[in-house]
């Protein structure tokens, strides 16, 4: 079984574009969440999605960042204009139940954003 | 303050020793995750304990929990190189509204000597 994917694995970008990175879920997962770390510090919630409903974005530290889940299946998240302080790993993660009921989010192999 | 908090931030041992790794949290927590990082990779699960249980083990991995202390501790026994990474500790809070999100502590970084 596939685990979860993103893409892609890292981007560069100067201040003030646009970027968009995608994450693929494991299949039959309805929660999907975005994760990142910036400047090597803690790795923080964003949002998160069931099905193809936001849940949760009160981690959303802008409207510079919209997240997307079309279908319910994979989800992209953009961020525009982009920022330096936007640069980090942002990580994907899916899970079968919601993690209350004792169940483990699995992660993506994260998008390594570069702002110059 | 953040929620987890890992002890102690870095942590360098020879191969065969064992490692311990402690976090702290501040909220009651559904479970508590461990998870691992390798050097520019994704994170990897590597063991969830429930807000109901005290140890759990999982291959050289042992897990302890204590919810009067709000700590949890993380044992590597028989340590090898390829564990050096990152590890991290993320609690799923007990949220009215909300509680599947994962707050992460900083980590400890983990570095075994061959």
């Amino acid at each position: 079984e596939a685990g979860v994917t993103q893409f892609p694995s890292h981007s560069v970008i100067e201040k003030g574009q646009t970027v968009t990175l995608r994450c693929d879920p494991i299949s039959g997962h309805d929660n999907l969440y975005w994760y990142r770390r910036v400047m090597g510090k803690e790795i923080k919630f964003l949002l998160h999605f069931v099905k193809e409903s936001k849940q949760d974005e009160s981690g959303m530290p802008n409207n510079r960042f919209l997240a997307e889940r079309t279908g319910g299946t994979y989800s992209t998240l953009k961020v525009q204009p982009a920022e330096l302080e936007d640069s980090g790993v942002y990580f994907c993660a899916s899970s079968l139940r919601l993690a209350g009921y004792g169940d483990t989010q699995y992660f993506g192999p994260g998008t390594r954003l570069t702002v110059l | 303050s953040q929620q987890g908090e890992e002890d102690p931030q870095a942590l360098s041992i020879q191969e065969g020793e064992n490692a311990t790794m402690n976090c702290s949290y501040k909220t009651s927590i559904n479970n508590l995750q461990w998870y691992r990082q390798n050097s520019g990779r994704g994170l990897v699960h590597l063991i969830l304990i429930r807000s109901n249980e005290r140890e759990k083990h999982s291959g050289r991995l042992r897990v302890t929990l204590d919810t009067s202390k709000k700590s949890s501790s993380l044992l590597i026994t028989a340590s090898r190189a390829a564990d050096t990474a990152s590890y991290f500790c993320a609690t799923d809070a007990r949220v009215e509204t909300s509680g599947s999100r994962l707050t992460f502590g900083e980590g400890t970084q983990l570095t075994v000597n061959p």
